[in-house]
Formats: structure tokens, sequence, C-alpha cells
């Protein structure tokens, strides 16, 4: 299948700073990436559809200028958590598709705990 | 907002047993997909399975598919310890945005 690769695998930051977590594509060309948080043994909620060359499209309730989501390239999308909070800790995680009625592939997901 | 429902919630069985887990979704659907998660790690897809579909293998897994009903189940057959981790249905269709829509997930334990 093909590899999605999430970088950094965990990062700890001070409360107000900004954190960027990488997603790319390895051996494809991803147009559209999805971008998830999830809370301890909780399932994964959807927080914004990333697209190349295009503004993302966030879901309800998610803060866009809180969670930066730049697509510059067919292989890298990044989210920046801005101005972070404690409560923004969790486990963020994107993934690619080849397109639709397809299956997906996640990145190993990012650990963010803000202190 | 999750589509997917997932029962039980938890799932604690000895090695060679089977596992079952269930999903109940709400809207329309193009496909129901499952998906592996070892704990802090990202997901990996086990099977996709079609509207027109109703059952489909892969290895020890047998997916099921009632779209009448919104459900769909997942069987591990003589389960591992390796098989230890959550599980999660995904729903795919032009109801949701095309986006996949996540169950709560079924924390499966398998005890060696």
């Amino acid at each position: 299948g093909a590899v999605v690769s999430q970088h950094p695998s965990w990062v700890i930051c001070k409360s107000g700073t900004s954190v960027k977590i990488e997603c790319r594509s390895l051996d494809f060309q991803a147009t559209t990436m999805f971008w998830y948080r999830q809370f301890p043994k909780q399932s994964l909620m959807l927080m914004a559809t990333s697209n190349e060359g295009s503004k993302a499209t966030y879901e309800q309730g998610v803060e866009k200028d809180k969670f930066l989501i730049n697509h510059a390239s067919l292989t890298l999308s990044t989210l920046t958590v801005t101005s972070a909070h404690p409560e923004d800790s969790s486990f963020y995680i994107c993934s690619a598709r080849f397109g639709l009625d397809t299956e997906a592939f996640f990145g190993q997901g990012t650990r963010l705990t803000v202190v | 907002s999750q589509q997917g429902e997932e029962d039980p919630q938890a799932l604690s069985i000895q090695e060679g047993e089977n596992a079952t887990m269930n999903c109940s979704y709400k809207t329309s659907i193009n496909n129901l997909q499952w998906y592996r998660q070892n704990s802090g790690r990202g997901l990996v897809h086990l099977i996709l399975i079609r509207s027109n579909e109703r059952e489909k293998h892969s290895g020890r897994l047998r997916v099921t598919l009632d779209t009448s009903k919104k459900s769909s189940s997942l069987l591990i057959t003589a389960s591992r310890a390796a098989d230890t981790a959550s599980y999660f249905c995904a729903t795919d269709g032009e109801a949701a945005g095309n986006k996949l829509t996540f169950g709560g997930g079924t924390r499966v334990l398998v005890k060696p």
C-alpha cells in the first residue's frame, strides 16, 4: 500500500508557542489530505480537508486561525497549531486517499503535549 | 460528528477464540471500511466493503454488510495476542461529503 509519513511523532511545547506537523505522501501524489484529532480512547474526529493549491475546508467547530493548514505541494500538507494551550494536547493524525471510494492511508500520528 | 456506533466498546478474549464487533450507521453509504489502530499509532486499513456487497474475507478477517439494517460486522477468527488493538469502522459516501466518518471503535484485548 501507499506510504504516508508524519513528522514529528511526538512533540512537547510550551503554552503560547506554535507547533508545525508535517504529513507527506511518499510514493504517490495526494491532491487531498485529511487531518484528524483523537483524544485518548476515543475515535478520530475530522478537523479539516487539505486541498493542494487551495484553502483547506474546516469542519464545524474547528478554528481555522488556530489550526493552520497548508498544502503547498502534491506530497506535503502541514498543520500548524498556533498559540498552543494545554487543551490542544492531543493525538493528531493525517491521511491521504487516491480518490473517492477508496481506502485511506494514515500517517503514524503526532502526540502533542502542551505544558 | 460520528456516523458509526460500534459495539462492544471493549472486548477481552483468549488467544484462539473468535472476536466479533459490530458497527451501525445512519445515512446511506458508498462503502464501509474497517481499520486497526495499535496504541499510539496511525490507522491501518483492513477491508473495504462496497454497498452492493454483503460479505468479504481477508485472511482471518470476515466482514459483513447489511445495508437494510445499516450495520456491519467484523469477525476475527483464531485470534492472536498480536491482534490486540482498537478496531474502527468508517463510512464513506456522498451523504457525508465523501469524507470518511469513523465510529467510536472497539478495543480488543487478546490474552495469551
